[in-house]
């Protein structure tokens, strides 16, 4: 059951337009979602987050945008440059039980941003 | 400021080995948690470790177990390697706050494991 869905495997865009990156959940209990930028041989960086009580955040070029309602989020990269090609991961958390806070991520998306 | 240190960078074994994986937390950080990444997908949870215990724990069998030090840092073992064990192993610290469940996870740089 993938409770965090990334559908688009790849994304092709120009420096300095837009990039805008999507991500689906299904789990309801989810309250906070982060992104995470990787580069190969390298761990996921983390790029920016977003807690359930809002609907957007920004940080510089990076901004997230949260409907919960449709239980998708999206990441906004304005304006691109070649640096930011990389895999981007959507994740998911929220409070357990037992205190814990899991990430639940999604399949990536390769972005690629082209001169 | 050092970041999430994770050893060995690469490793290779033989299916029915035992391996242990090690990691440094962020300075500042007590709760470590580990990933499984496969070719491919995203990262999946393996477990967490807060205080020395096991806090939660995601769908793995008991082949891996884990352990967290007084001194915060953490060690991934995994009894009885499979053929598909080999991954990319993460290891993320953060900061616990009480009532807080949104605490960013930094991540290290990870061990690749190819089991032959």
């Amino acid at each position: 059951d993938q409770q965090v869905k990334q559908n688009s495997p790849s994304l092709s865009v120009q420096e300095g337009r837009i990039s805008i990156l999507n991500c689906d959940y299904t789990n309801s209990m989810f309250d906070y979602f982060l992104w995470y930028k990787k580069y190969p041989a390298e761990g996921p960086t983390f790029l920016i987050s977003i807690s359930s009580i809002k609907d957007k955040n920004e940080d510089g070029r990076f901004t997230v945008f949260l409907n919960k309602s449709a239980k998708h989020l999206s990441l906004h990269i304005v304006p691109s440059q070649p640096g930011d090609s990389a895999v981007y991961f959507c994740a998911a958390g929220g409070s357990s039980t037992g205190g814990g806070n899991k990430l639940t991520f999604g399949t990536g998306t390769q972005l690629k941003v082209e001169l | 400021d050092a970041g999430v240190t994770q050893s060995p960078t690469h490793l290779i074994k033989t299916r029915g080995q035992q391996v242990t994986l090690r990691c440094s937390p962020k300075s500042g950080h007590d709760t470590v948690s580990w990933y499984q990444q496969a070719l491919g997908q995203g990262p999946q949870f393996i477990f967490q470790y807060y205080e020395e215990e096991e806090r939660q724990r995601g769908n793995f069998p008991d082949r891996f177990s884990g352990h967290q030090f007084p001194n915060y840092s953490s060690e991934l073992n995994v009894n009885a390697l499979l053929l598909g064990d080999s991954a990319l192993y993460l290891c993320a610290s953060s900061l616990f706050r009480q009532g807080i469940s949104t605490d960013t996870q930094y991540f290290g740089p990870g061990t690749r494991l190819t089991v032959l």
